[in-house]
């Protein structure tokens, strides 16, 4: 695609509910990151897919937080039993490769935990 | 500079002045470097990068610089324009195995007509 994409833009759930977010990646990018923003915050890294390699997770918060990477393109995180402090915009980048750092950006998911 | 909790550090200025936003870094080791800018309701869009072999680099009515002596990063706009309002976040690589960049918390600019 044109530009990395991610669904929903707004989603808004009850404490202790899983949630899906969905990035799709520009077509051709190998390498595929996970951010979260915290209101007037910085990103935070979350997890990185490399082509077929193991994914680094070193940046999840803790074991509610998966994501996977199917066919080396749209990837899913999930966040399960969601906490309150899990609201944040969840952003998806991806780039050509791991030696190349130029990241591009989608729009983001906004997650309300009521 | 760095932001405290909710509150990220402003830099006002005149359309059509030039800004200047500074960014510390934290790891000596870190060879790349990259200016993104963030609009409300947005993602991060890439503005500029250097590398570390590099202390100046310019692009569009920008210009990054980088003085590795005391990990300093600026990114300068020239002639200011309203659409230039954002927050800008600087990142390094870390110079890890990681492949991750590493997100400063941003400088908010806002441009006054």
């Amino acid at each position: 695609g044109a530009g990395v994409s991610q669904s929903p833009s707004n989603k808004v759930t009850e404490k202790g509910k899983d949630v899906e977010l969905r990035c799709d990646p520009i077509s051709g990018h190998t390498a595929l990151y996970w951010y979260r923003q915290s209101l007037g915050q910085g990103l935070e890294f979350l997890i990185y897919f490399q082509g077929n390699s193991a994914p680094d997770k070193s940046g999840l918060p803790s074991d509610r937080f998966s994501a996977e990477r199917t066919g080396g393109s749209v990837s899913t995180l999930t966040i399960q039993r969601t906490q309150q402090e899990d609201s944040a915009v969840y952003l998806c980048a991806s780039s050509l490769g791991s030696g190349e750092k130029k990241l591009f950006f989608g729009s983001g998911t906004q997650l309300s935990v009521l | 500079g760095e932001s405290v909790g909710l509150h990220l550090p402003t830099l006002s200025v005149q359309e059509g002045d030039n800004s200047i936003i500074n960014c510390a870094y934290s790891n000596s080791a870190s060879d790349y470097f990259i200016w993104y800018k963030q609009e409300s309701g947005k993602g991060p869009q890439f503005i500029i990068d250097i590398r570390s072999n590099m202390d100046k680099r310019q692009g569009q009515r920008v210009t990054v610089l980088l003085n590795k002596t005391v990990k300093h990063l600026s990114l300068q706009i020239a002639a200011t324009q309203p659409g230039d309002s954002a927050v800008y976040f600087c990142a390094e690589n870390g110079g890890g195995s990681q492949g991750n960049l590493i997100f400063g918390k941003g400088t908010k600019l806002s441009v006054k007509p």
